[in-house]
């Protein structure tokens, strides 16, 4: 099945530094969803697009829905370590409403 | 407390050794999940199901059944495991049969090994 393009595949960076992770896809998305998994655990939802151009905000964490509707930004601000985990994007487009489409995940390393 | 629960959260097994992993919601969802997650592949849908008696195949469901027949439960079964279905796996829930889109809730991940 069809997956999505996420990158980049891991970041190595520094505490009090700002992230950026992205998502795209070869077809239009009607959803764009960011999830963050945590070492152990299953991922947990941070935040859901629903609109074209829409932007909205967590706490530190920001995501937008590209004008395009092929793909998905998400920014973190001045990082802390609780940081850390693996970051998913996903969707849905108009093959299904009932399956989520996934990227393959962006790992977020914190240098002591 | 609202939870997926999901057992055993380790399980090594052999070949063809028929077993069942059973995921429970308290949250009355409707809509319930199967993924598998993959180094390198992201989490990848076995099968779901929008509602009681109604199940569907998502990307990966050779060598995989489902059921649910009531509401709270959506065990996951594998008839004759084999070592590529060693695997994280992870159930996942929802308020309404509009699917995933709306905030879907995961358990805490069961990690199988097939010897």
């Amino acid at each position: 099945g069809q997956q999505l393009n996420q990158s980049p595949q891991s970041m190595f960076i520094q505490e009090g530094e700002d992230v950026s992770m992205n998502c795209t896809s070869s077809s239009i998305f009607n959803t764009w969803l960011w999830y963050k998994q945590d070492p152990g655990e299953g991922p947990v939802l941070l935040i859901a697009l629903y609109k074209a151009g829409e932007l909205t905000s967590n706490g530190r964490l920001t995501a937008q829905f590209g004008i395009t509707r092929k793909d998905s930004f998400l920014n973190i601000s001045a990082s802390i370590p609780s940081d850390v985990g693996i970051y998913f994007c996903a969707g849905t487009n108009g093959d299904s409403n009932y399956q989520l489409i996934w990227g393959a995940g962006t790992k977020l390393i914190i240098k002591p | 407390e609202a939870q997926v629960t999901q057992n055993p959260r380790y399980l090594i097994t052999v070949t063809g050794k028929k077993l069942t992993v059973t995921c429970s919601q308290n949250m009355n969802h409707e809509y319930m999940s199967w993924y598998r997650q993959d180094p390198g592949l992201g989490l990848r849908q076995i099968y779901y199901s929008m509602n009681v008696e109604v199940t569907d195949k998502g990307d990966v469901p050779e060598g995989y059944k489902v059921s649910r027949k009531e509401k709270r439960n959506f065990p996951l079964i594998l008839e004759s495991p084999s070592p590529n279905q060693t695997s994280l796996y992870f159930c996942a829930s929802s308020l309404e049969a509009g699917g995933p889109q709306e905030t879907q809730y995961f358990g805490p991940g069961t990690r199988l090994l097939v010897l």
